[in-house]
């Protein structure tokens, strides 16, 4: 079955720091990829995605992701977070066939002043 | 737009009563989801409309009953509800098919007393 791991339930960085939130998924067919961001008592919002084509991709809010499938891996970053960035980051996985997407357990993200 | 529309932000109810969670989309979107949510968890999918067609029940208890009505509406029926049943409410939709992003609602709190 696919399966989604971010490793990290919990990280803290200061406020104009550099950020890196990690996500694996578990080999299967192509997979597509998201990122969501959570606040608190509010909807996922889709920060990005990739499909297919250069394995960096842009999202918004100044985030990027990158697919590596050796790696089976699709890492989030932000290259200075703010902090409105605070947040709960969930990494998602679909594939070709399947009606439903796999989530992650989700990263909190705290940010220090 | 993206915006999928939720109604009500809020709602508790009394074990003993019946209410309803209502979802719109204009989007366009042929698939509409249902998801609950746990504190510090990842949504969990309920149910799955494809086409206005049910197309994936997780083994929801049938004291929770969708309906949808037409293609932009999506409405989750509650009776019976327990105090367990508390949490967010969140509907999403698709273009369909799980390489599709899924744009969230807002969701509703629900709190069963």
């Amino acid at each position: 079955a696919q399966s989604v791991t971010q490793p990290d339930i919990h990280i803290t960085v200061s406020e104009g720091a550099s950020l890196e939130l990690r996500c694996n998924y578990s080999y299967g067919a192509t997979p597509y990829l998201f990122w969501y961001v959570q606040s608190p008592g509010q909807g996922l919002q889709l920060l990005l995605k990739y499909f297919s084509g250069d394995t960096l991709v842009q999202g918004i809010k100044g985030f990027e992701a990158e697919f590596k499938r050796s790696q089976s891996s699709f890492n989030l970053r932000k290259p200075s977070v703010h902090w409105s960035d605070a947040a709960e980051y969930f990494c998602a996985v679909g594939y070709q066939g399947a009606q439903k997407l796999v989530f992650g357990q989700g990263t909190r993200l705290t940010i220090n002043p | 737009d993206t915006e999928v529309t939720q109604t009500p932000k809020h709602l508790v109810m009394g074990m003993t009563n019946k209410k309803s969670l209502k979802c719109e989309q204009h989007m366009g979107h042929r698939a509409m989801y249902w998801y609950k949510q746990k504190a510090k968890k990842p949504p969990e999918l309920m149910f799955v409309y494809s086409y206005e067609k049910l197309s994936i029940n997780e083994s929801v208890p049938s004291r929770f009953s969708p309906e949808c009505p037409n293609s932009s509406l999506l409405n989750l029926h509650l009776h019976a509800l327990q105090p367990e049943d508390s949490a967010l409410y969140l509907c999403a939709s698709s273009q369909g098919g799980g390489f599709y992003e899924q744009y969230f609602g807002p969701g509703t709190r629900l709190t069963v007393t």
